[in-house]
């Protein structure tokens, strides 16, 4: 079975700065989408960048970017000029072609912003 | 107005009652999720609505009774429950739930506390 690994519990990044959160994932399957959603105070889980393990370019939305790295099944965030409004829940999670329907999420890391 | 509207936004029942949690999309989507979010633990996968049909059952316990009227509408049927049934429950939609790079979209969940 698939699992998504979240070791950071929590971060801190200072205004302006750049933070790396880290996720790896298991699976034997090589058809698959990475997801990272975003859930602040108001609970609500925001996409924030999906990848397509089939593109080895790495995606990027804005200030935000991923180091996909398929063959050590790593798919960590970073999150360049850090704002107040990025602290909140950050979750990765995986996409399989075969169970597409069962999107299967890690545990979350909890990120801080300080001005 | 957000895609997704989840009511309520907060539920407090005893184990006796019987109460129900509503989803409502804006979207145009066809496939409708509840997961449930627990403290420390990875979002949990309870039901998938591909088109109106169920799709997945994820080893849920009868207490939780999902329908799915049309393809906007999605309610999650209390009955019984345990006060380790307490948690966050989330709906989220996709365009259809067998489409592996369509994202999920999520309400802001209704906090449910079982006493």
């Amino acid at each position: 079975a698939q699992t998504v690994t979240q070791s950071q519990p929590e971060m801190s990044v200072q205004e302006a700065e750049t933070v790396t959160l880290s996720c790896t994932y298991d699976t034997s399957e090589s058809d698959y989408y990475l997801f990272w959603y975003k859930q602040p105070p108001s609970r609500q889980m925001i996409l924030v960048i999906r990848q397509e393990a089939y593109k080895q370019q790495n995606a990027t939305e804005n200030r935000f970017s991923v180091n996909f790295q398929k063959a050590a099944k790593s798919f960590s965030l970073k999150i360049s000029d850090s704002q107040l409004g990025d602290a909140a829940m950050y979750f990765c999670a995986y996409r399989s072609a075969i169970r597409a329907d069962k999107l299967i999420f890690g545990t979350g890391t909890r990120l801080q912003v300080f001005p | 107005e957000t895609g997704v509207t989840q009511t309520p936004r907060h539920l407090v029942m005893g184990m006796t009652n019987k109460k129900s949690l509503k989803c409502e999309q804006h979207l145009g989507h066809n496939a409708m999720y509840w997961y449930k979010q627990s403290a420390k633990k990875p979002l949990e996968l309870m039901f998938v609505y591909n088109f109106k049909e169920q799709t997945e059952n994820n080893s849920v316990p009868s207490r939780f009774s999902p329908e799915c009227p049309n393809s906007s509408h999605l309610f999650l049927h209390l009955h019984t429950l345990q006060p380790e049934d307490s948690a966050l429950y989330l709906c989220a939609s996709s365009q259809e739930s067998l489409v592996l790079n369509s994202p999920l979209h999520f309400g802001n969940g209704t906090r449910l506390t079982v006493t």
